[in-house]
């Protein structure tokens, strides 16, 4: 079982819908999460961080639950721009490797 | 420079052959991370520096595979003895300390071994 899992997609989504992403993680010891975006032959990117408490970033909205040991991502109003892939990242703490999903694609389609 | 550097971008290796990957990171950052990315598939942590100490490598998947950075700054990744399952591309990282939040990636190298 890997240690990040998320569903592969593709979401395919009109502009303007919402979207929803999900991820479970095993290791229960983990100490840091976010969301990565990653677009076509590029590298990826920290999207947001995402705490227990849940957090916004505009249209982005992340949430973690600790005791379920799952974490979720929300956009709204999607854009075109918003198509990529994006990677559910878990943190085992210490020195901090970035431990990664497989990654979910999205395409925004007019 | 302003990011993280990687070369070459692309790389081609007949089966067998031995392949040095470089990554220059951003001046001042201690922690530096090299990850193989497959296609389809996220990234996967490879080794670990801390200024010039190797300090983790328990993701290098066998012993044809060695990373070193001598002086705390370049790193370099070397494959030898190429085979087909070592294409991929290959993703430097670092970070001015440990915070998993304040990483940089470079573009990347990606390899195909033919």
């Amino acid at each position: 079982r890997k240690e990040v899992e998320q569903d592969p997609g593709p979401f395919n989504v009109p502009e303007g819908a919402t979207v929803a992403f999900n991820c479970t993680y095993s290791n229960s010891a983990s100490q840091s999460f976010f969301w990565y975006r990653q677009d076509c032959r590029k590298e990826p990117k920290l999207l947001m961080s995402v705490y227990s408490s849940g957090n916004e970033d505009g249209r982005f909205t992340a949430q973690l639950n600790r005791a379920s040991q799952y974490i979720s991502l929300l956009i709204r109003d999607s854009k075109l721009s918003d198509s990529a892939t994006y990677l559910c990242v878990v943190s085992p703490g210490g020195y901090n490797k970035l431990i990664f999903g497989a990654g979910t694609r999205l395409a925004v389609h007019p | 420079g302003a990011g993280v550097s990687q070369s070459p971008r692309y790389k081609v290796a007949k089966r067998g052959q031995d392949v040095a990957l470089r990554c220059d990171p951003i001046s001042g950052h201690v922690s530096l991370f090299w990850y193989q990315q497959a296609l389809g598939q996220g990234p996967e942590f490879l080794t670990y520096f801390q200024n010039e100490a190797q300090l983790d490598k328990s993701g290098l998947p066998s012993d044809r595979f060695f990373a070193e950075r001598p002086e705390g700054s370049v790193s370099t990744l070397k494959i030898q003895r190429t085979q087909q399952e070592d294409s991929a591309v290959y993703l430097c990282a670092s970070s001015l300390r440990d915070r998993a939040d304040g990483y940089t990636f470079g573009s990347g190298t990606r390899l195909t071994v033919v």
